[in-house]
C-alpha cells in the first residue's frame, strides 16, 4: 500500500515569495491534515479537512497561508508571501477518519521550507 | 487547555541498555486518546500505539511498552535493550473527544532525542 505523497521534499526561496506543497493522501483517507514542524519542535496542525471540507483551521495563519482540497483526494498548501518565521517542515498525513482506526494518522516525509 | 510535556530533550544510551521516554498530558475532556510517534531522520513519523482513556492496561510490544496512568496523567514508553536502530525523535500525542466526538487533531509535545551508541 502506498503512503502518504509529499513534494516538493526541499524548497528554498526568498522571503516575499510565494510557495506550494503538494500532498497525495493513502487511497481510501478521508481526512487530511497539514501540519508545520518548527525546528526542535512539535508538529502544530495548520489545517484539516474531512473529504474536501475543512474541519480546523483555527491555527492557520489566514493572511498569508491557503489550502485547498478540492476533489476530497490530493491537497496543496501555499505560503503567499513567505517570512522567514515560515521555515519549517511542512508534514501532511491522511486517516481512514471514520471506524476503530479513524484517527490514527499516517504522514508522509514532509517538505522542507528554507526562507531566505 | 491541552498539553503534552516531554521534559527529556535529548537522551543518550549504550547499545541493549533499557530508556524509559517520559510523557505528561493534560487536558480537561474525560475521554481522550494518547500517542507515540517515532520519527526518524528520514522525517515522517512513524505510528507506534494509540490508548484511549478507558483503557489503563500496559502494552508490550516486542521490545517496546508502555505505562499509562491516569492518576499522575502519564504515558511513559520503554524501549528494552536498546538498539542502534532505536535512535529517533519520539513524539508523545495526545486527541481529545472519544468515537465520534474525537476530530482526530493531535496536540504533540516537544519530542525527545533518543542517541543509542553502538
Amino acid at each position: 500500500e502506498a503512503g502518504v505523497a509529499q513534494s516538493p521534499r526541499y524548497k528554498i526561496i526568498e522571503k516575499r515569495q510565494s510557495v506550494a506543497f503538494w500532498c497525495n493522501p493513502i487511497s481510501g483517507h478521508a481526512t487530511l491534515y497539514w501540519y508545520q514542524q518548527i525546528l526542535g519542535q512539535g508538529p502544530k496542525l495548520l489545517i484539516q479537512f474531512q473529504n474536501n471540507g475543512v474541519v480546523d483551521d483555527s491555527q492557520l495563519p489566514k493572511d498569508r497561508f491557503s489550502a485547498e482540497r478540492l476533489k476530497g483526494v490530493d491537497s496543496t498548501l501555499k505560503i503567499q508571501p513567505a517570512k522567514l518565521e515560515d521555515s519549517a517542515v511542512y508534514l501532511c498525513a491522511s486517516s481512514f477518519g471514520e471506524g476503530l482506526t479513524k484517527n490514527i494518522q499516517y504522514f508522509g516525509a514532509g517538505t522542507r521550507l528554507s526562507v531566505l | 487547555a491541552q498539553k503534552v510535556t516531554q521534559a527529556q530533550t535529548e537522551i543518550s544510551v549504550v547499545e541493549k541498555e533499557d530508556v524509559t521516554l517520559d510523557c505528561v498530558y493534560e487536558t480537561r475532556d474525560t475521554t481522550y486518546y494518547l500517542f507515540w510517534y517515532k520519527q526518524p531522520p528520514s522525517g515522517e513519523l512513524v505510528f507506534l500505539i494509540r490508548r484511549n482513556s478507558f483503557d489503563e492496561q500496559n502494552e508490550i510490544s516486542g521490545r517496546y511498552s508502555w505505562n499509562f496512568q491516569k492518576s499522575t496523567s502519564s504515558f511513559n514508553f520503554t524501549i528494552t535493550a536498546s538498539q542502534v536502530v532505536d535512535s529517533a525523535v519520539y513524539f508523545c500525542a495526545l486527541s481529545e473527544g472519544y468515537g465520534s466526538g474525537n476530530t482526530g487533531k493531535l496536540i504533540f509535545g516537544q519530542g525527545t532525542t533518543l542517541q543509542v551508541k553502538p
